[in-house]
C-alpha cells in the first residue's frame, strides 16, 4: 500500500520556467491538499480539493494552479516559477472532507529550487 | 494572520525528561486538534489528536491537554527518548472553518542521550 505518492522528489528550475508536481493516493480518499513548507513558516495550504471535481484556494494560492484529475490524482502547476517558490511541497489526502474532519496522510515531499 | 500559534520554536530535553509544546488558536469554529511528527526528509505523520469534548487524551508516552476556555492545547512527551527527536506541528481544523487544516510553525525537538 503506497499511500500518497509525489513526483518528482527533487527539481531545479530557472526563473520563468513551468512545471507540474504530480500526486496520487491509493486510499480512496475524498479530499486532497497541497502544502508548502518553509523554515519558520510551518505548513501553509496552497490549494485543496474537498471532493472530485472541486478545488478551492488555501492561504497562499498566488502563482499556482491545480487540477483534480480524478479521485486519485491532484496536480500542482507552477506556470512561471519564481525564486520565492523555492520550497518543499507536500501533497496530502484525507478520508472525509465534509462535516467530519479526518486524518491527513502526507506524501514524502517534492523539493523544488528556483534559480 | 497565523491561525495557530506554536511555541517554542526549538526544544532540547535530556533523555527521560518531559517535553512540552504549546499551541494557541483564535477561531472557535475549530473542532479537531491533531499533532503531527516529522522526521528529516519525510512527510508529517499523525501522532495524536483531540476533539474539544475532552480535556485530555493519552496514547502511550504522548498526551494532549486541551483548554477550551483559554483556546490552548499542548503536547506532553513523557520519558522523552532520542528517537523522539523530530519536528512537531500542531494543527486545527473544522467544518465551519472551511475544513482546512491550519498548522503551527513547528517545534524542533532534540532529545539528548
Amino acid at each position: 500500500n503506497a499511500g500518497v505518492t509525489q513526483t518528482p522528489k527533487f527539481q531545479v528550475l530557472k526563473t520563468g520556467q513551468s512545471m507540474t508536481l504530480q500526486c496520487a493516493q491509493d486510499m480512496n480518499h475524498n479530499s486532497m491538499y497541497w502544502y508548502r513548507q518553509d523554515p519558520g513558516m510551518g505548513l501553509r495550504l496552497i490549494y485543496y480539493s474537498a471532493s472530485e471535481g472541486t478545488t478551492d484556494k488555501g492561504e497562499v494560492p498566488n502563482g499556482y494552479n491545480v487540477s483534480r484529475l480524478n479521485k486519485r490524482e491532484f496536480s500542482l502547476r507552477l506556470e512561471s516559477a519564481a525564486p520565492s517558490q523555492t520550497s518543499v511541497y507536500f501533497c496530502a489526502s484525507s478520508r472525509t472532507g465534509g462535516r467530519n474532519t479526518g486524518e491527513l496522510f502526507f506524501g514524502e515531499g517534492s523539493r523544488l529550487t528556483v534559480l | 494572520q497565523q491561525q495557530v500559534k506554536q511555541s517554542p520554536q526549538s526544544l532540547i530535553v535530556q533523555k527521560g525528561g518531559i517535553s512540552i509544546i504549546n499551541c494557541a488558536y483564535e477561531n472557535t469554529a475549530f473542532d479537531y486538534f491533531p499533532w503531527y511528527q516529522q522526521f528529516p526528509g519525510k512527510g508529517p505523520a499523525l501522532l495524536i489528536a483531540i476533539r474539544p469534548d475532552v480535556s485530555e487524551k493519552k496514547e502511550g508516552r504522548f498526551t494532549i491537554s486541551f483548554n477550551k476556555s483559554a483556546k490552548q492545547f499542548s503536547l506532553h512527551i513523557m520519558d522523552s527518548q532520542p528517537g523522539d527527536s523530530a519536528t512537531y506541528f500542531c494543527a486545527a481544523s473544522g467544518p465551519t472553518a472551511g475544513n482546512q487544516f491550519y498548522f503551527g510553525t513547528g517545534t524542533s525537538l532534540t532529545v539528548i542521550p
